[in-house]
């Protein structure tokens, strides 16, 4: 089945960096989700980008699909923006299964 | 609009005991819907989904089993939890194909 890696596995930085999350998968897919798993453990939708760029406020997202990546941009990070990034997609060749990356825990320190 | 809803949100149970977590959803027919579970500090591990009432597609061998008894409900069960059964629970839905998935708040279940 489809793979789905995402990159760092952790990172800590002080409020007001940027960042840059990766994630890789190793088919082609049809969807693609960035996700905010929040400290009370609720998956917040970030963004449904199976390919082109999407900007909401101070996130973006960029995916990149025939190279197969995706990546989630945050800018001037707030404390807020703690918590787990998952990157989720389904592939062509099983299109109802959705796959899970092992995730970012991003850690914003005041 | 479409809403999901998962109960109960924090649940304890013994060893031994059965289970049952269910999950509705409200808005749209035939969606996909989604079972996972999450250990502490792990990613989503995907346990069942299904595409229509009475199809069911079992993703890990394991103590648990899903139904799909109306459109727009999905349970989820044990007749007997064991410890490693611990965790949480996440359900899920897509109105289609090429749609976003929305996921309900969670059942956090502790088997003692």
């Amino acid at each position: 089945g489809i793979q789905v890696e995402q990159s760092p596995p952790d990172l800590i930085l002080q409020e007001g960096a940027n960042s840059t999350l990766r994630c890789n998968f190793s088919d082609s897919v049809n969807n693609l989700q960035w996700f905010h798993q929040n400290p009370w453990g609720q998956l917040i939708n970030l963004f449904y980008i199976p390919s082109g760029t999407k900007q909401n406020g101070r996130l973006s997202a960029t995916t990149v699909a025939t190279e197969r990546y995706s990546l989630l941009y945050i800018s001037s990070s707030q404390t807020t923006d703690s918590g787990v990034y998952f990157c989720a997609v389904r592939g062509y060749s099983s299109a109802s299964k959705i796959i899970f990356g092992s995730g970012t825990r991003l850690s914003i320190r005041p | 609009s479409q809403t999901i809803h998962q109960w109960p949100a924090t649940l304890v149970q013994p060893v031994g005991s059965p289970l049952s977590l269910e999950c509705t959803v409200e808005g749209t027919s035939n969606p996909n819907l989604y079972w996972y579970r999450q250990a502490a500090g792990r990613g989503l591990q995907l346990l069942f989904y299904s595409v229509g009432i009475g199809q069911i597609s079992s993703e890990v061998p394991q103590n648990l089993s899903a139904s799909r008894p109306q459109d727009r409900q999905f349970i989820l069960s044990s007749k007997k939890l064991l410890l490693s059964d611990s965790g949480f629970y996440l359900c899920a839905y897509a109105a289609g194909l090429n749609t976003e998935a929305f996921f309900g708040q969670g059942t956090r279940l502790t088997v003692v």
